[in-house]
């Protein structure tokens, strides 16, 4: 079964840190890889997202995300962040081509900014 | 906003009950979702429906029933629910065809199961 690992449950780092939050799949097809956010008390909503090309995607607020296939990874990064920013964060993977067309989801990482 | 609005957005539900939760979609999608969340648990997938079928139902139990009457509205029906029942239930839709796939998610109903 597909599985999506986020290795970092609960992260905490001070405003102009740099961040990088690991994703890691186990699928060996195509995919397609998305990152969302769930500030608190909002809902989900993407970030970035990979289906082809350029593997260092660019998202909203100033983060990126690279995939390298070889390492079956889509790790997220933010080179200054701010207290803002802090909400819960998660992977997701969509094999492509497939019949299932839902998201496989990691199980999140808290990320906490302190002022 | 997201275009996707859920009702009721909190909900205690005795073990006895039947409730309904409502899902409703203005982007014009023709996919729909239903996922669960738990606390320290990743999102599961309930259940899938693309054009008003049910296409995916994963593994979910018959306490929980979906229904899609037409590609703008998804409901799940909840009946005889246990204690771990509760959690955030999340909709969610898609465009499937679009080559984009995104998904566009509620803000969920917190559910508690007394």
């Amino acid at each position: 079964a597909q599985s999506v690992s986020q290795h970092n449950h609960h992260v905490i780092l001070s405003e102009a840190a740099s961040l990088e939050l690991g994703c890691n799949y186990s699928y060996g097809g195509t995919v397609n890889l998305f990152w969302y956010v769930q500030y608190p008390g909002q809902h989900l909503q993407l970030l970035l997202k990979y289906f082809s090309g350029d593997p260092l995607v660019k998202g909203i607020k100033g983060f990126e995300a690279e995939f390298i296939k070889s390492k079956f990874s889509f790790n997220l990064r933010k080179p200054s962040v701010q207290w803002s920013d802090t909400a819960e964060y998660f992977c997701a993977v969509r094999r492509y081509r497939t019949g299932r067309r839902a998201l496989t989801f990691g199980s999140g990482t808290r990320l906490q900014v302190q002022p | 906003e997201t275009g996707v609005t859920q009702t009721p957005r909190h909900l205690v539900m005795g073990m006895t009950n039947k409730k309904s939760l409502k899902c409703e979609q203005h982007l014009g999608h023709n996919a729909m979702y239903w996922y669960k969340q738990s606390a320290k648990k990743p999102l599961e997938l309930m259940f899938v429906y693309s054009l008003e079928e049910r296409v995916e139902n994963n593994s979910v139990p018959s306490r929980f029933s979906p229904e899609c009457p037409n590609s703008s509205h998804l409901f799940l029906h909840l009946h005889t629910l246990q204690p771990e029942d509760s959690a955030l239930y999340l909709c969610a839709s898609s465009q499937e065809g679009a080559g984009s796939y995104e998904q566009y998610f509620g803000p969920g109903t917190r559910l508690t199961v007394t």
